[in-house]
């Protein structure tokens, strides 16, 4: 029972472009949403995250929607550069908890 | 910010023997620790809560006899993956819980393990 789910394995996205990035989700306890992003062989590192009180949180090129009716969340990357290429995982956790669940990832090659 | 070492991060060994991985919190004291496996191309996958001065939690489904999990001191947490075979062949990595009043996992480097 997968509850975060990635549906894409793989996007690709010419540089400059935007990158849009899916993560359905079926458990409605969840309460915050990260995304990470990993390379090979290297552990994840944090690239945001947004509480399920809000509908969007913005840092910089990076922007997630959350829409709680759809249990859906969205990473949005503009413009997208080559050094953005690389998986990206959704990531839940149920409220009152520290165990988050991750999604199944996302590869993204962002084409010079 | 929070920095979670992982040691080693790449092993080979026969299949038969015990090999362990160690995470260390480095500037901060971590009285629990989340330990994930990821198989190529997969997501990343709870294997267990280690929790310091007690007995690790394990998600449904992991072998405790396989997969033994030690939280020595609010620093350290080690994990040992007895007898291996080459079906344990995988990404090791651990995570941090966050410091008091941020929501964010910290994780380690990852362990790469290789049976032969």
């Amino acid at each position: 029972d997968q509850q975060v789910k990635q549906n894409s394995p793989s996007l690709s996205v010419q540089e400059g472009r935007i990158s849009i990035l899916n993560c359905d989700y079926t458990n409605s306890m969840f309460d915050y949403f990260l995304w990470y992003k990993k390379y090979p062989a290297e552990g994840p590192t944090f690239l945001i995250s947004i509480s399920s009180i809000k509908d969007k949180n913005e840092d910089g090129r990076f922007t997630v929607f959350l829409n709680k009716s759809a249990k859906h969340l969205s990473l949005h990357i503009v413009p997208s550069q080559p050094g953005d290429s690389a998986v990206y995982f959704c990531a839940a956790r149920a409220s009152g908890t520290y165990k988050y669940i991750f999604g199944t990832g996302t590869r993204l090659k962002v084409l010079a | 910010g929070a920095v979670v070492s992982q040691h080693p991060s790449w092993v080979i060994c026969k299949s038969g023997t015990s090999v362990k991985i160690e995470c260390r919190s480095l500037d901060f004291q971590a009285t629990t620790m989340f330990w994930y496996r990821q198989f190529p191309k997969q997501s990343l996958m709870l294997m267990a809560t280690s929790n310091e001065g007690s007995k690790a939690t394990y998600e449904q489904g992991v072998e405790k006899d396989k997969f033994l999990i030690n939280h020595a001191s609010l620093t350290l947490s080690t994990l040992t993956v007895t007898s291996a075979h080459p079906e344990d062949s995988s990404f090791y990595i651990c995570s941090a819980p966050p410091l008091s009043g941020a929501n964010v996992l910290t994780f380690g480097a990852g362990s790469r393990l290789t049976v032969l």
